[in-house]
């Protein structure tokens, strides 16, 4: 296993269009974590599952953020009508639920450019 | 929710020890993280607290008090390679992870 691996790894798009994110979770971790993080703080909390469920959304994220693992393995996050203020890196994070070992591993992140 | 302090930045030198302090206010807790940051890439984790006390793992050790609501990670013997942004981060009992904005240490030779 190669760990959490996110696609892409950069992605410029302009103000308007729809962007969608690919994470690949160590295998076997149960829980899935988005967060969103910009220069100077810490990771902001997007979303997170449990298996296929989603938990809960930020109260904070806007209608155009929507978030999916439908089958309990990798999960996507798309952006509609994205603008400037969604320029961040998107880090996405998983682990077990239960047992010894449950620290979150991240993946490298998606940094998106708005322009 | 969480709400969880810590300092935004820190200075050292080289060989010495440096205390970062975290404390927090959750609806339930379960499990307090140290991640390490070096800029342009992802978190790593540290240490992991769940029970009153200290956990030490090489030059790196972590306190929890859970009455207190308060945390700290102990970096001894510094290192140049210890330059990076210290987050601490809180589980609460619905296993949501929650952190804090970052420390950012800087190692002076």
């Amino acid at each position: 296993d190669t760990g959490v691996s996110q696609d892409p790894r950069h992605k410029i798009t302009k103000r308007g269009q729809n962007v969608t994110f690919r994470c690949d979770p160590i295998s076997e971790h149960n829980r899935l974590y988005w967060y969103r993080q910009t220069l100077g703080q810490g990771p902001e909390f997007l979303t997170y599952f449990q298996n296929e469920a989603q938990l809960e959304k930020s109260r904070l994220l806007s209608d155009r953020f929507s978030a999916e693992r439908p089958k309990g393995s990798f999960s996507t996050l798309e952006i509609q009508r994205t603008e400037q203020g969604d320029s961040a890196m998107y880090l996405c994070a998983s682990s077990w639920a239960t047992g010894p070992n449950t620290e979150a591993f991240f993946g490298q992140g998606t940094r998106l450019t708005v322009v | 929710g969480q709400n969880i302090d810590q300092p935004t930045e820190m200075t050292a030198t080289e060989g010495a020890i440096v205390q970062i302090n975290c404390t927090y206010q959750t609806s339930g807790f379960n499990g307090l993280f140290w991640y390490q940051q070096h800029a342009g890439e992802a978190p790593t984790f540290l240490s992991y607290n769940v029970l009153d006390g200290l956990e030490e793992k090489g030059r790196f050790s972590s306190f929890l008090s859970r009455s207190k609501g308060y945390s700290y990670l102990l970096l001894k013997e510094l290192q140049m390679k210890d330059s990076a942004s210290y987050l601490c981060a809180v589980r609460s009992n619905d296993y949501k992870l929650s952190f804090g904005a970052g420390t950012t240490v800087t190692v002076r030779a």
